[in-house]
């Protein structure tokens, strides 16, 4: 069976650019969740979703950041315009509402110079 | 603030060496989970513990939950170089939501 699948795997872009990532949770799982990964500040939650509607958006940093989900497959995490300090590894996880196992995807590494 | 600490944070040791890493909090969870990261990849889930003072084994990695439900460790024996990596617990408050532990990094030499 698949897994949660990102994309891109990698991002570089220059200050002031648009940024969308895109996730495709496990088949059947109705919970997603953005994370973001650094070495400071460790695994943050940005934001998640229960069928496809946002539940809690407190660990999304600012304005910049928006998230959606327009179906049941998919969600995009968009920086728009990006900052050097958005740089990190972004996680997509999934899991079934109600359970708390989470299932991880393979991140994206965002480069912002 | 973290809601759960971790520690030790760096962990090197040779291979065959026993460790603990502990996950500790003043609140309660209703469970508690441990993930093991490697390097390039995303957190991969190990195991989940739900009762105060239960115990599950898998493989050479014991984990318990502490009794009052706010503080887990997990011991591996014998540690491999293939035990690598960066060990996360999270606590669930109800809900889905988890809370994180900054990690511990552990390295096994061989």
């Amino acid at each position: 069976d698949a897994g949660v699948i990102q994309s891109p795997r990698h991002e570089v872009t220059e200050m002031g650019q648009e940024v969308t990532l895109r996730c495709k949770p496990i088949s059947g799982h109705n919970s997603l969740f953005w994370y973001r990964q650094t070495m400071m500040r460790g695994l943050e939650l940005l934001i998640y979703f229960n069928n496809n509607v946002p539940i809690d958006d407190s660990g999304m940093p600012e304005d910049r950041f928006s998230a959606k989900m327009p179906n049941a497959s998919f969600s995009t995490l968009k920086i728009q315009p990006s900052e050097p300090r958005d740089s990190a590894v972004y996680f997509c996880a999934s899991s079934f509402a109600g359970g708390s196992e989470q299932y991880f995807g393979p991140g994206t590494r965002l480069t912002v110079t | 603030t973290q809601l759960l600490e971790q520690s030790p944070q760096f962990l090197s040791i040779q291979e065959g060496e026993n460790l603990t890493v502990y996950c500790n909090s003043s609140s309660v969870f209703s469970s508690l989970q441990w993930y093991r990261q490697e390097p390039g990849e995303g957190p991969v889930l190990l195991v989940t513990v739900v009762t105060g003072g239960e115990v599950k084994k898998l493989k050479r990695l014991t984990f318990q939950f502490g009794d009052a439900r706010k503080d887990s460790s997990l011991h591996i024996t014998a540690a491999q170089p293939g035990d690598t990596g960066l060990y996360l617990c999270a606590g669930a408050r109800g809900g889905n939501k988890l809370v994180f532990g900054a990690g511990t990094i552990l390295r096994v030499k061989s």
